[in-house]
C-alpha cells in the first residue's frame, strides 16, 4: 500500500514570498499524485493532478507542482502567495490497483503581511 | 464549492443520542465517500459507495451506519458514539470508484461529542 509524507506541520510565509511544500510518497509504480487545499472551515478543493506525462503541472490558483520519480516527491509551489493562501494543504496518492487514495497529515501555511 | 452540501454544520450530541448526518451531490457521479478528519491526522477512509452498493467499510466502528438511498444521496446515522468520535465529517464523491478519479469534498460537518 501506498503512503505519503509531508515534513512540514507548518510553515509561515511573507506575502508575495515564494511558497514550496514538500510531499514525498512510498509507492513502487507511478502513482497517481493530488495535492489538496482546506480553508478554514471548508472542505477540500482539488487543486491539481499528475498521472502521467509532463512532470510539472499547473493547477488553480497560480499553482503547479512537480512529479520527480526519483526522489519519489510530488512538491508543490507557488511564486508569490497571496493572504488568502492561508490554508491547510494536503497530499494524496492514489494507485491503479485500488480506488482509495492516501492522504498525507497536512501542512498549515500561514501568510504574514 | 456547491457540488456538495453536507447538513449540518455543526452537530452537538450526548453519547446516548441519534443523529444522522446528511449529503447530497449535484455532480452526477455514481460514487461516494465518508471520510473523518481528525487535527494533524491525515484523513481516514470510513466507507464507499459505488452506485449505491456499498464498496468498503474501513474497520468502521457500528456505532456509525451509513445508507446510500441513490447515487446522489449519502447519509451517517449515529448512535451511541464516544468522545474520541469527535471530528469533522467529509463527504466527497467522484465519478466513478477510482483512484484517478479526482473526488470532491463538502464543507463536512463539524461532530462534537459531549
Amino acid at each position: 500500500a501506498q503512503s505519503v509524507t509531508q515534513p512540514d506541520i507548518h510553515i509561515t510565509v511573507s506575502e508575495g514570498a515564494s511558497l514550496e511544500l514538500r510531499c514525498n510518497y512510498s509507492y513502487g509504480a507511478t502513482p497517481y499524485l493530488f495535492w489538496y487545499v482546506q480553508s478554514p472551515g471548508q472542505g477540500l478543493q482539488l487543486l491539481l493532478k499528475y498521472f502521467s506525462g509532463d512532470t510539472l503541472v499547473q493547477g488553480i490558483k497560480g499553482f503547479e507542482a512537480e512529479f520527480k520519480r526519483s526522489q519519489s516527491s510530488f512538491n508543490l509551489r507557488k511564486p508569490s502567495v497571496h493572504w488568502s493562501d492561508a490554508a491547510e494543504y494536503f497530499c494524496a496518492v492514489g494507485d491503479s490497483n485500488d480506488y482509495k487514495l492516501s492522504f498525507g497529515a497536512g501542512t498549515t501555511v500561514t501568510v504574514r503581511a | 464549492e456547491t457540488g456538495v452540501t453536507q447538513t449540518p454544520r455543526h452537530l452537538v450530541m450526548g453519547m446516548t443520542n441519534k443523529k444522522s448526518l446528511k449529503c447530497e451531490q449535484h455532480l452526477g457521479h455514481n460514487a461516494m465517500y465518508w471520510y473523518k478528519q481528525s487535527a494533524k491526522k491525515p484523513l481516514e477512509l470510513m466507507f464507499v459507495y459505488n452506485f449505491k452498493e456499498q464498496t468498503e467499510n474501513n474497520s468502521v466502528p457500528s456505532r456509525f451506519s451509513p445508507e446510500c438511498p441513490n447515487s446522489s444521496h449519502l447519509f451517517l446515522h449515529l448512535h451511541t458514539l464516544q468522545p474520541e468520535d469527535s471530528a469533522l465529517y467529509l463527504c466527497a464523491s467522484s465519478q466513478g470508484v477510482s483512484s484517478n478519479q479526482p473526488q470532491h469534498f463538502g464543507d463536512g460537518t463539524r461532530l462534537s461529542i459531549l
